[in-house]
């Protein structure tokens, strides 16, 4: 079975601009986490989505939005990018549970910001 | 809050040598979960184990080994006769529920480099 997938795997932007960053979960999987992963620093949560609704957001600005489809694929959106946005953003799927489900990661998308 | 610390920075050690991360965590929830992540050069963090605080029993697999001690709310990781293939950059996670969701809260890193 295909583990989860991001894409795309890098991306350079300059300051202002937007991005948009794909994951794909587990096959089976219905809830989709998103983290954000500054280099020599553990990831940190920014929010996650179960059936199409975000529930749980870390401390992260409004700039920061996702959605997520009927396939229960997500999309990351950052607006306004800052220099302080690059970082290794990670996605993780999980079956939906009491808290308790283990979250499985996808490689990441590389985001530089200029 | 939840708070994960993992105190060594950097390990390195010389392949075959046994090591052991040290993870110590905080939470006022009486149930959680911890985890181990192993995240190697290509970025994608990889599931090693999941523990319960009820389960405190200690668990191996294989060369990998995992002390869970409550009452110092302590998380070990050990690896038996370590090999090239085991350098990476290791994470331990304390689960939170946030607002319905599950959020994972991470250490630092340690990161451990086994030369040949």
């Amino acid at each position: 079975d295909a583990g989860v997938t991001q894409s795309p795997t890098h991306l350079i932007k300059t300051r202002g601009q937007q991005v948009t960053l794909r994951c794909s979960p587990i096959s089976g999987h219905k809830s989709v986490s998103w983290y954000q992963q500054v280099l020599g620093q553990g990831p940190q949560f920014i929010f996650q989505y179960y059936e199409k609704e975000e529930r749980g957001r870390g401390n992260f600005p409004d700039r920061f939005s996702a959605r997520q489809f009927p396939n229960y694929s997500s999309e990351l959106n950052v607006n306004a990018l800052l220099l302080g946005d690059s970082a290794l953003y990670l996605c993780a799927s999980s079956l939906p549970g009491t808290g308790e489900e283990t979250q499985y990661f996808g490689p990441g998308t590389r985001l530089l910001v200029l | 809050a939840q708070k994960v610390t993992q105190a060594q920075t950097e390990i390195s050690v010389v392949e075959k040598e046994d090591v052991t991360l040290d993870c110590v965590y905080e939470t006022r929830d009486t149930t959680y979960y911890l985890f181990w992540y192993k995240q190697p050069p290509s970025g994608e963090l990889v599931f090693l184990i999941r523990r319960n605080s009820f389960d405190e029993q200690n668990e191996i697999s294989g060369r990998y080994s995992w002390n869970f001690q409550k009452s110092t709310s302590s998380f070990n990781f050990t690896i038996t006769a370590s090999q090239v293939v085991d350098s990476a950059v290791y994470f331990c996670a304390l689960s939170e529920v946030l607002q319905g969701a599950q959020k994972l809260v991470f250490g630092q890193g340690t990161r451990l480099t086994i030369n040949p």
